[in-house]
């Protein structure tokens, strides 16, 4: 089973900066499923980003997801004050079957 | 504009069966990979399992033995029963669905189960 490490746990900024959070998987993963998610207090997880890198529909040109491999990142710049959330990247996996999510990235101001 | 409902009881009684199901409007549950995933307070999401159209399920590892997941296509509605719950299973329960397994993009509310005597 792969297991998502997220870092850091929070991550301390201002509006109008820019924030990276990585991902690390245990073992190497294709870019096809890797996935990233916003979520804010009382609400569901929102998509971001699928594909690693493939934003998906509604997602501000902001943020930008990368990498390959085991190493992957989400990019945010120019913070807005709506992007302050908890951020997870998630993993699906086709043998055996299965979706797994790091344990998240808090972002706070 | 695909919308998910969870419904069933929001309180459980320890060892009792927890029952949810989702109603499915705006688009055919035919088309999609659907998922149940839970979510204890601060926690990160977990998944619980989904099942296709064709009605095969896949199951995390770790409540298989647990685990029941159904779909009614001629209601557009999927369901999930878990046996045997513990003060561990309460949390939010949501019910997605995706037209591509990789990643999730529609998820319902949420239901916020209890289990308590």
């Amino acid at each position: 089973e792969i297991v998502l490490t997220q870092s850091p746990g929070t991550l301390s900024l201002s509006p109008g900066k820019s924030a990276t959070l990585s991902c690390r998987a245990s073992q190497s993963v294709g870019t096809t499923y890797l996935a990233w998610y916003q979520q804010k207090p009382g609400q569901a997880p929102r998509l971001l980003i699928y594909g690693a890198s493939i934003r998906a529909a509604a997602t501000p040109d902001r943020f930008t997801g990368g990498g390959s491999g085991t190493d992957f990142t989400l990019t945010i710049s120019r913070l807005e004050p709506e992007d302050f959330a908890v951020y997870y990247c998630q993993h699906y996996d086709n043998s055996p079957r299965m979706y797994t999510f790091g344990q998240g990235t808090k972002l706070e101001i | 504009q695909v919308q998910l409902q969870e419904s069933g009881p929001r309180l459980v009684k320890p060892s009792e069966t927890l029952s949810l199901t989702c109603t499915v409007s705006g688009g055919s549950i035919s088309s999609y990979y659907c998922s149940w995933i839970r979510q204890s307070p601060g926690k990160a999401p977990e998944w619980i399992g989904y099942i296709f159209y064709s009605g095969i399920p896949y199951y995390n590892p770790s409540l298989k033995s647990r685990l029941t997941i159904s779909v009614d296509t001629s209601k557009n509605q999927f369901s999930l029963k878990l046996n045997s719950v513990t003060t561990a299973d309460a949390a939010v329960y949501y019910c997605t669905v995706t037209s591509g397994a990789a990643a999730i993009d529609h998820w319902g509310r949420g239901a916020l189960v209890a289990v308590s005597s």
